[in-house]
């Protein structure tokens, strides 16, 4: 059974600083998806990560896959107010099956 | 419409009763899935379709169904609901299940078994 966790679950942070979220499964895959959600909210793509050493970028988010160890980092950089949220990593478990970790509540304070 | 839409926005039903809960796309994507979401277990898929006339099972199928008539719908039924399907309940679509492809999400119907 494929399994993926997210560490840590919560995560309270100053502005300005950096941090990493860390997302490891269990199986081989090589292609892995983080997403945000606000609270009360849907679900919103960030990062599509498609193979080993792959790494994007998008303002202070920054994503990267090493397949090998079977783990994914979402980096923030200099963390701001508005990227409070939920974030979630998911694995592709077979065509048309996603398993989604447990997600990392990030709280961002002023 | 635009992008994925989902009724109701919310319910509250009886244990034992039937409900539908509708899903529809406009972005023509041949994919279509339906999640659930508890707190401190993430999203889990139910249901999916690859295509108009086809389904699979995803992680927790039991006590749900699905049809996927045309490309746009992909309604989800609960034959006769029980409470521990209380839950947030997402429908997404992706342009294909072809590896490396995003899905977008729906707003989710927050049900309530009594």
């Amino acid at each position: 059974e494929l399994k993926v966790e997210q560490n840590p679950l919560f995560l309270s942070m100053q502005e300005g600083k950096n941090y990493t979220i860390y997302c490891n499964y269990s199986t081989t895959s090589d292609r892995l998806y983080w997403y945000r959600q606000d609270p009360g909210k849907s679900l919103e793509s960030l990062f599509v990560l498609l193979s080993n050493g792959a790494v994007k970028q998008e303002g202070r988010l920054m994503a990267s896959l090493d397949t090998k160890a079977r783990l994914s980092t979402l980096h923030i950089t200099a963390a701001v107010h508005d990227l409070s949220a939920t974030y979630f990593c998911a694995v592709e478990a077979g065509t048309y099956k996603y398993i989604f970790g447990t997600g990392t509540r990030l709280k961002v304070l002023a | 419409i635009a992008g994925i839409t989902q009724a109701p926005t919310s319910q509250i039903l009886a244990a034992g009763r039937r409900m539908t809960l509708r899903c529809t796309q406009d972005m023509r994507h041949n994919a279509m899935y339906w999640y659930r979401q508890d707190l401190g277990l993430g999203l889990r898929l139910i249901h999916y379709s690859n295509t108009a006339g086809t389904t699979g099972k995803g992680e927790v199928p039991d006590g749900y169904s699905v049809s996927r008539a045309n490309t746009d719908d992909f309604p989800l039924t609960l034959a006769s609901a029980v409470p521990s399907q209380t839950s947030v309940y997402f429908c997404a679509s992706s342009d294909s299940g072809l590896a490396g492809i995003e899905q977008f999400f729906g707003p989710g119907t927050r049900l309530t078994v009594l």
